[in-house]
């Protein structure tokens, strides 16, 4: 089954604890990306990747790192999470780019306290 | 950028064709429109992509007039388990991820019995 997968789906964590959130695809697609989501104001998108060991930032890279060593994996890791990055996190891929259809994880809700 | 602008929620009845229109008058040239539909706790799921006049699949129907100003979003015959968030996008041909690509807070659809 073609899918994107993330882990853990649910976090909670304490204030400058380094954290990693995993996500995989199965598509071979070239392009990976990670939103957060936040009430009122949609999905806004962290970092995106147009191919293993290229990534760029979106709109809201603060706070965050991310790696593409291989194709289907695409972590996102924060350094020292604050309470600001609580938030509900999507991991998405595409085989062309964030134009052409996307196909989104299930969500990760983090939790910083 | 191109924006858009949704309504903020639409309720309809099961059995009902719902439309839901998006506007985006600064839309460029070369954008592309996008819906996506989420459901609560999930990641979004691509609906229909469109550029110009009529766009149809097996689950919904997208209308673009002629000036690209608007668009609007067909679903036929609505079930209960059509309630969900829909999300207009504008922007990014799908083959080129440079554009930005901007995620409005979408329209909740409701749909009663």
């Amino acid at each position: 089954e073609a899918q994107v997968t993330q882990n853990p789906r649910y976090l909670i964590t304490v204030t400058g604890k380094k954290l990693t959130v995993t996500c995989s695809q199965n598509m071979n697609h070239e392009y990976m990306s990670w939103y957060r989501q936040d009430p009122g104001l949609g999905l806004r998108q962290i970092y995106y990747s147009m191919n293993v060991e290229v990534t760029d930032k979106g709109d809201v890279p603060e706070g965050y790192k991310v790696s593409r060593k291989e194709k289907r994996n695409f972590p996102l890791i924060l350094e020292s999470p604050s309470p600001n990055q609580t938030s509900l996190y999507f991991c998405a891929s595409s085989s062309r780019g964030r134009g052409d259809e996307q196909y989104f994880g299930p969500g990760t809700r983090l939790t910083v306290t | 950028l191109a924006k858009t602008t949704q309504p903020i929620s639409m309720d309809s009845y099961e059995g009902q064709e719902v439309n839901i229109t998006c506007s985006h008058n600064n839309i460029a040239t070369n954008d592309y429109i996008t819906w996506y539909q989420q459901f609560p706790s999930q990641g979004p799921r691509f609906i229909i992509q469109g550029y110009k006049t009529k766009v149809t699949n097996e689950v919904a129907s997208l209308f673009i007039p002629a000036d690209r100003k608007s668009s609007t979003l067909s679903l036929p015959r609505v079930s209960l388990s059509d309630t969900a968030v829909y999300y207009c996008l504008v922007g990014a041909p799908p083959m080129d991820s440079n554009y930005q690509l901007i995620w409005g807070a979408g329209t909740k659809l409701i749909i009663k019995p």
